[in-house]
């Protein structure tokens, strides 16, 4: 069966530090590959997303990157983290090229920023 | 105005009541995802459907395709059924498909 592994769970950083939190699939090949953000009280919005290795598309303009290294290792980095970037990050996947197939979700890290 | 609407924000009920959550959405979509979010943050899949009703245990989902509208039903609800539910609509785009989330609905149920 399919795992979704991320981690940190909680991480907590001083403005300007870097960060890289990182997210990886176990039991699939080829997944689509999403980096969600959710502020407090807020929804989920899409940070990235991947297709491939290398493929990336950003969906928000902001101060962090992802990048996807290998098949089923997916990154999310920063260089300075800034105050607004304080929130609860989710990992996903999904089947490539299934269409109608649901996301399946990390734990999640909750990033804290001082 | 949100492409993705969820109603009520917040509900309280007590233990034994019927629950119904409503999510409207603005787009044309392949699917809905009604997903279930605890306290700690994890995120539990409980639906996707592109037409009629689903059903598990005390959870029912339907959609209306024609409408825009979902809803999502508990039975006979419980203090553990305490979370947020989220409805997130999957729709093709730039030869990928994509969920946009609804804001979520807190529910809390009292023993």
């Amino acid at each position: 069966s399919q795992t979704i592994h991320q981690w940190p769970a909680t991480l907590v950083q001083p403005v300007g530090s870097p960060l890289s939190l990182e997210c990886t699939v176990e039991g699939t090949s080829n997944p689509n590959l999403y980096w969600y953000r959710q502020a407090a009280g807020r929804g989920l919005q899409l940070l990235f997303y991947s297709v491939g290795i290398g493929q990336i598309s950003s969906e928000v303009p902001q101060n962090l990157s992802a990048s996807r290294p290998q098949d089923r290792q997916f990154i999310l980095s920063s260089k300075k983290l800034l105050l607004s970037d304080s929130g609860f990050y989710l990992c996903a996947w999904s089947p490539r090229g299934l269409g109608n197939q649901p996301q399946h979700f990390g734990d999640g890290t909750r990033l804290s920023i001082l | 105005k949100n492409e993705v609407e969820q109603s009520p924000q917040n509900l309280t009920a007590q233990e034994g009541e019927f629950i119904t959550i409503n999510c409207s959405y603005s787009v044309g979509i392949s699917a809905l995802h009604w997903l279930q979010q605890h306290p700690g943050g994890g995120i539990v899949s409980l639906f996707m459907l592109s037409s009629g009703k689903k059903k598990h245990g005390r959870l029912i989902a339907t959609i209306n395709i024609q409408e825009k509208h979902s809803s999502l039903h508990i039975t006979a609800s419980h203090p553990r059924d305490s979370a947020v539910y989220i409805c997130a609509v999957n729709f093709r785009a730039s030869g990928t498909y994509k969920y946009i989330f609804g804001t979520g609905t807190r529910l809390k149920v009292l023993a």
